[in-house]
């Protein structure tokens, strides 16, 4: 069966730099979140989206922006890189029913180790 | 603001025994909550969610069950395997301040060792 897909795997970048996360949620899942989990840490909230609109948000840096496209793909964007961004960033989707709370699993991505130099 | 937390955050026992992981959560208003494992600098693969509703989920060796009204949930593995050895993270979904949202709440997790 196909699962979230997220690239890419793996992403090193210098201080003050950009960066763009991908996720490729599964077929016919209309909502994305994404995760951040530090080392050594537990996983963080940063930010949802259903069916291309932002649905709820956590603790996302305003350096940070998503959004969810057309085919319900989604997109983190990095900015002004800091070392403390250094983590593993998840995104998981899941089917969220008649539009209110999910009753159904969130399915994560194999996450984008992001490395800030 | 919900809290999940997660007792013991770390447990080694020899192949065959059978173990419990503990979770607690703060606010019982939850939509569900999930199981997951997590392989060290690996994904999270979902095992078992459990809907307010439920009492408990079963799946081959795994069985989690969910006590609301004493904010807590717990994963039973039954004759433990060198191959369960992982981290081990419960996460709470919705609660009073979190109406009408999906976003999971994840414990610190329970880092489980099986040797042979």
């Amino acid at each position: 069966a196909a699962g979230v897909i997220q690239s890419p795997r793996h992403l090193i970048k210098e201080k003050r730099e950009t960066a763009t996360l991908k996720c490729y949620p599964i077929p016919r899942h209309d909502t994305v979140y994404w995760y951040q989990q530090g080392p050594g840490q537990d996983p963080q909230f940063l930010i949802s989206f259903y069916e291309k609109m932002q649905s709820d948000k956590g603790s996302i840096p305003d350096r940070f922006s998503a959004q969810q496209f057309s085919d319900y793909h989604s997109e983190l964007n990095m900015s002004s890189l800091e070392l403390g961004d250094s983590a593993l960033y998840f995104c998981a989707s899941s089917l969220l029913t008649s539009g209110g709370p999910s009753t159904d699993t969130q399915y994560f991505g194999p996450g984008t180790r992001l490395t800030v130099l | 603001k919900q809290e999940v937390t997660q007792i013991p955050a770390a447990l080694s026992v020899p192949e065959g025994e059978n173990l419990v992981l503990n979770c607690s959560f703060t606010d019982s208003a939850i939509y569900n909550l999930q199981w997951f494992r997590q392989d060290p600098g690996k994904g999270l693969t979902s095992l078992l969610l459990i809907q307010s509703s439920q009492r408990e989920q079963t799946s081959g060796r795994l069985n989690a069950s969910l006590d609301k009204s004493s904010g807590r949930s717990t994963l039973y593995i039954a004759a433990s395997q060198p191959g369960d050895s992982a981290t081990y993270l419960c996460a709470a979904e919705g609660g009073v301040e979190s109406y009408n949202t999906d976003k999971l709440i994840f414990g610190t997790g329970t880092r489980l060792q099986v040797f042979p």
